[in-house]
């Protein structure tokens, strides 16, 4: 069984779009976390959340919004897409956030904009 | 704004140790070190963490600094499936609660 998932693994779509990625896992845990890696390789931190509730909100667009209906589900909806927002997403998960142990990153979700 | 600083690259013989070096000389006594790597095409896996002491588990060691400024990954015998990015981050227990990555090491392994 898969720990983290993401769907879809790739995203091709036009500027001004909108789309959504959505993450899953089957851990248990109680925080989940959006991560984005641009071409460059870095990998930043944008949401995090514990128990439904926003803990981590980095400076990224309002264009972009987390959702998370259940402790087990973090989703990303990206509105208005633009050329910028082409990048990998990562999804994890951690058992707390206070104390971080191990995160499980999901396969990641791979968009372009064209 | 990362706050670690690695070597870009670095090759190992297969069955061979790898070390491979972090420098954290801002690191606050709530931060904790952490490890983990990325395979091409995958997402970060965990390797390690630890705050003071040194750490050993099943994939790796951790050897701490004793001013806690530096750090050193420890693969003990380096297959090929070690082959990855390896990430030195430092997470912050107090205050924002996240894990910041730097550049990473690209590690390669010679059969």
């Amino acid at each position: 069984d898969t720990a983290v998932s993401q769907t879809p693994k790739y995203l091709v779509t036009q500027m001004g779009n909108d789309k959504s990625i959505k993450c899953e896992q089957n851990l248990g845990h109680d925080t989940m976390y959006w991560y984005k890696q641009d071409s460059k390789k870095f990998l930043k931190i944008m949401f995090s959340y514990n128990n439904k509730e926003l803990i981590i909100n980095e400076t990224v667009p309002n264009r972009f919004s987390p959702k998370s209906p259940d402790k087990a589900h973090l989703n990303l909806h990206i509105n208005s897409l633009e050329l910028g927002d082409s990048a990998v997403y990562f999804c994890a998960s951690s058992q707390g956030w206070r104390t971080l142990g191990e995160q499980y990153f999901g396969p990641g979700t791979r968009l372009t904009v064209t | 704004d990362a706050k670690t600083t690695q070597p870009n690259s670095m090759e190992s013989n297969e069955e061979e140790p790898v070390h491979l070096p972090c420098n954290h000389s801002t690191i606050s006594g709530t931060d904790y070190i952490h490890w983990y790597r990325q395979l091409p095409s995958q997402g970060p896996e965990y390797v390690i963490h630890g705050l003071t002491s040194n750490v050993n588990n099943r994939m790796a060691s951790l050897a701490i600094a004793e001013d806690r400024k530096s750090s050193t990954l420890i693969l003990h015998r380096a297959t090929l499936r070690d082959a990855a990015v390896y990430y030195c981050t430092l997470y912050s227990g107090a205050g924002s609660y996240q894990l910041t990555f730097g550049k990473g090491t690209k590690l390669s392994v010679i059969p």
